[in-house]
């Protein structure tokens, strides 16, 4: 079966700019959540997809936005780009959202300079 | 406030040197304890789900245990190829597939 597979893998971006990463999760799973990764705060939530309706939201600014697709894929969008949203950026699906296991794609490198 | 915090956040061993990885938490009502596997620049890789105070999993040189406030990741004898960075993750009190994760341990081993 195939993975959890996130396009591009890789980004570079200016500030004020605007980018949007794609996530495809693993056949028959509803649930895709998606996190920022740095260095300095880990692995954070950002947001949850279920059944194309957010479920769950971290404490991220509202320039953080997501959807879901009819077939289960997901896209996330960064609106006026800054420095400090420079991270991997984590895609997970799972079957369901009760205390089912997420499995992670790749991630997508985002550089803002 | 839910937290989880994982020691120590780096660990050198020799290979064959046996050792144990911390994961604790204070979420109240666990609903599930999640270890993953991350090497540099992928993203984590699964390797176990515990639900309940006194179960043990296992997966070749690895074992996770878990009590009412943590967690433990025991690595025996292990090999360089089990350098990477360990992350346990659980949810928090309220529904959905929201994870809080430790900022890991980062595991060296050298032959």
């Amino acid at each position: 079966k195939a993975g959890v597979t996130q396009t591009p893998r890789y980004l570079i971006k200016t500030r004020g700019q605007q980018v949007t990463l794609s996530c495809s999760p693993i056949s028959g799973h509803r649930s895709v959540s998606w996190y920022q990764q740095t260095p300095g705060q880990g692995l954070q939530f950002l947001f949850e997809y279920f059944s194309e309706t957010q479920r769950n939201k971290g404490n991220f600014p509202g320039r953080f936005s997501g959807r879901q697709f009819s077939n289960s894929r997901s896209e996330m969008n960064v609106s006026t780009l800054e420095l400090g949203d420079s991270a991997l950026y984590l895609c997970a699906s799972s079957l369901g959202r009760l205390t089912d296991t997420q499995y992670f794609g790749p991630g997508t490198r985002l550089t803002v300079l | 406030e839910d937290q989880v915090t994982q020691s120590p956040e780096a660990l050198r061993l020799q290979e064959g040197e046996s050792s144990s990885l911390n994961c604790s938490y204070t979420v109240s009502g666990l609903r599930g304890l999640f270890w993953y596997r991350q090497d540099p620049g992928k993203g984590p890789e699964f390797l176990f789900t515990l639900y309940s105070a006194g179960e043990e999993k296992e997966k070749e040189r690895l074992k996770a245990t878990l009590t009412k406030k943590e967690s433990f990741l025991h690595i025996t004898a292990p090999k360089p190829e089990d350098s990477a960075t360990y992350l346990c993750a659980v949810p928090p009190n309220q529904a959905g597939t929201a994870l809080i994760f430790g900022k890991g341990t980062t595991l060296s081993v050298s032959s």
